[in-house]
C-alpha cells in the first residue's frame, strides 16, 4: 500500500528563519510527486511536480527536491504570508496514459511569525 | 478564468435527505475527482471520472453517487445523508496524460444534522 508521511506535523518559524519540510513516501512505481499549499477555507493550490530523483523546482522562496524515498520543501527567508498547510502527494504509475492512485500526506502546518 | 467552481460553498441539511454538490470546470480537463477532507484522515478519494460517461470508485464511495454526462460537470449526490458524511468536499480536475497534477476547487462545507 502506498504511504506518505509528512514531518513535522506543525512548524513555527520567525520571519526570515529558513527551514525544510519533509515528505517520506513508499509507492509502487512513482509517476510523480506533487506539493500543494492549502490556506484555511480553500482548496489545495498546486505548487510543484517532481518526476524523478535528483529533480529540483523553485518558486519564489520555495524549493522542492526529490530523492528515491523522500522529498523536501525548503523555505528560504519565509514571510508571514507563507503561513499555510503544505501537502505532499504521490502519484502511482498506472501504465500508459491512465491516471493512477494519488495518495496524500497529512500535511505540515506552517506558521511564520513577524 | 474561472477554473473550477463548486456550489454551494456551504450546506446544512438533515439526515435522510438527498443532497447534490455541483462541480463545474472551464478547462476541459479529462479527469475529474471528488474528495472529502476530514481531520485525522486527510484527503480521501470518493469517485473519479476519466471522461464523460466514465466513472469509477475511489477509496470511500459508499453512500455517494456520481454522474458525468458532460465533460465540464461532475455532480456528487448523497442519496440519503448521514452524520458521518459531514465533511468538506473538494472537486479536482487533471488534464489527460496520466501524470498531470490535480487542480482543486475551493470546496463545499457540508453539515448534516
Amino acid at each position: 500500500e502506498d504511504q506518505v508521511t509528512q514531518s513535522p506535523e506543525a512548524l513555527r518559524l520567525q520571519e526570515g528563519e529558513s527551514s525544510s519540510l519533509n515528505c517520506s513516501y513508499t509507492v509502487s512505481g512513482l509517476r510523480g510527486l506533487f506539493w500543494y499549499r492549502q490556506d484555511p477555507g480553500k482548496g489545495p493550490e498546486f505548487l510543484f511536480t517532481l518526476y524523478s530523483a535528483g529533480e529540483e523546482k523553485e518558486k519564489e522562496r520555495l524549493k522542492a527536491t526529490l530523492t528515491k524515498k523522500e522529498s523536501f520543501l525548503h523555505i528560504t527567508a519565509p514571510k508571514p504570508e507563507d503561513s499555510a498547510t503544505y501537502l505532499c502527494a504521490v502519484l502511482r504509475n498506472a501504465g500508459g496514459t491512465s491516471y493512477g492512485k494519488l495518495t496524500f500526506g497529512q500535511g505540515t502546518i506552517l506558521t511564520v511569525h513577524p | 478564468d474561472a477554473g473550477i467552481t463548486q456550489s454551494p460553498r456551504y450546506k446544512i441539511t438533515e439526515t435522510g435527505r438527498q443532497v447534490t454538490l455541483m462541480c463545474h470546470q472551464t478547462w476541459s480537463h479529462s479527469y475529474m475527482f471528488w474528495y472529502r477532507q476530514d481531520l485525522g484522515h486527510g484527503l480521501r478519494l470518493i469517485y473519479y471520472s476519466a471522461a464523460a460517461d466514465i466513472t469509477d470508485k475511489g477509496e470511500v464511495p459508499d453512500g455517494y453517487v456520481v454522474s458525468r454526462s458532460k465533460t465540464e460537470n461532475f455532480p456528487l449526490t448523497l442519496e440519503s445523508a448521514t452524520r458521518s458524511q459531514t465533511s468538506v468536499y473538494f472537486c479536482a480536475t487533471a488534464a489527460a496524460g496520466g501524470h498531470q497534477p490535480q487542480h482543486f476547487g475551493d470546496g463545499t462545507r457540508l453539515s448534516i444534522l
